[in-house]
């Protein structure tokens, strides 16, 4: 089947900090990937995606690569702000009769000033 | 742009009645709307998929008789919880799409409380 796994939280880091958020997927065939984040009362938003193995996504100094060998899609930024503070979830796309999104279990990331 | 509107954010309401929750996409026509449902700390399940015009599409284990799906625009899509009770509540989250692109706008979710 399809499924997403990301790393567990809460994360907590402090401003400047460098962030890796780990997700792994398993798939049939050939999914996009993407990253959403969600603000405090706010609607998921996408924050990144890679369509195809090696692509790189990135948007507001977030980066992910699409590891096909090792089914990965992590998520980086090298100097984290407060603002960054939300839940990020990682999501693939798969078609099942119409285009589907399924997500990771979200990880929520607090920052510290 | 591509903005999706809930209504309500908010609902509380009696075990046995009925809520509507409404999604619309305020700028651009959604041929596709995605329902999700997300339990506290957990990932959003998707529900149901509705394209306009036409039935929705449930996914397994989601009862369509308990959760009608409305999708008679290319604007607005409706979501009834019928007959419901505490175990419905939940934080109810609807996403649209255009044809032929890949990407799902959200909206801001509506959190049902049945008592």
């Amino acid at each position: 089947g399809n499924s997403v796994t990301q790393m567990e939280g809460p994360v907590t880091l402090s401003e400047e900090a460098f962030l890796t958020i780990n997700c792994t997927y398993t798939a049939t065939g050939y999914p996009s990937l993407f990253w959403y984040v969600q603000y405090p009362g706010e609607g998921l938003q996408l924050l990144l995606k890679a369509t195809k193995a090696d692509d790189k996504g990135s948007n507001k100094g977030f980066e992910a690569t699409y590891r096909k060998e090792t089914t990965s899609f992590h998520l980086e930024k090298g100097s984290v702000q407060v603002s960054d503070s939300a839940v990020y979830f990682c999501a693939l796309s798969v078609y099942q009769g119409a285009q589907k999104l399924v997500f990771g279990q979200g990880t929520r990331l607090t920052i510290n000033p | 742009g591509a903005v999706v509107s809930q209504h309500p954010s908010w609902v509380i309401c009696k075990s046995g009645t009925s809520v509507k929750i409404e999604c619309r996409s305020l700028d651009f026509q959604a041929t596709t709307m995605f329902w999700y449902r997300q339990f506290p700390k957990q990932s959003l399940m998707l529900m149901a998929t509705s394209n306009e015009g036409s039935k929705a599409t449930y996914e397994q284990g989601v009862e369509k008789d308990k959760f009608l799906i409305n999708h008679a625009s290319l604007t607005l899509s409706t979501l009834t919880v019928t007959s419901a009770h505490p175990e419905d509540s939940s934080f109810y989250i609807c996403s649209a799409k255009t044809g032929g692109k890949e990407t799902q706008y959200f909206g801001p979710g509506t959190r049902l409380l049945v008592l």
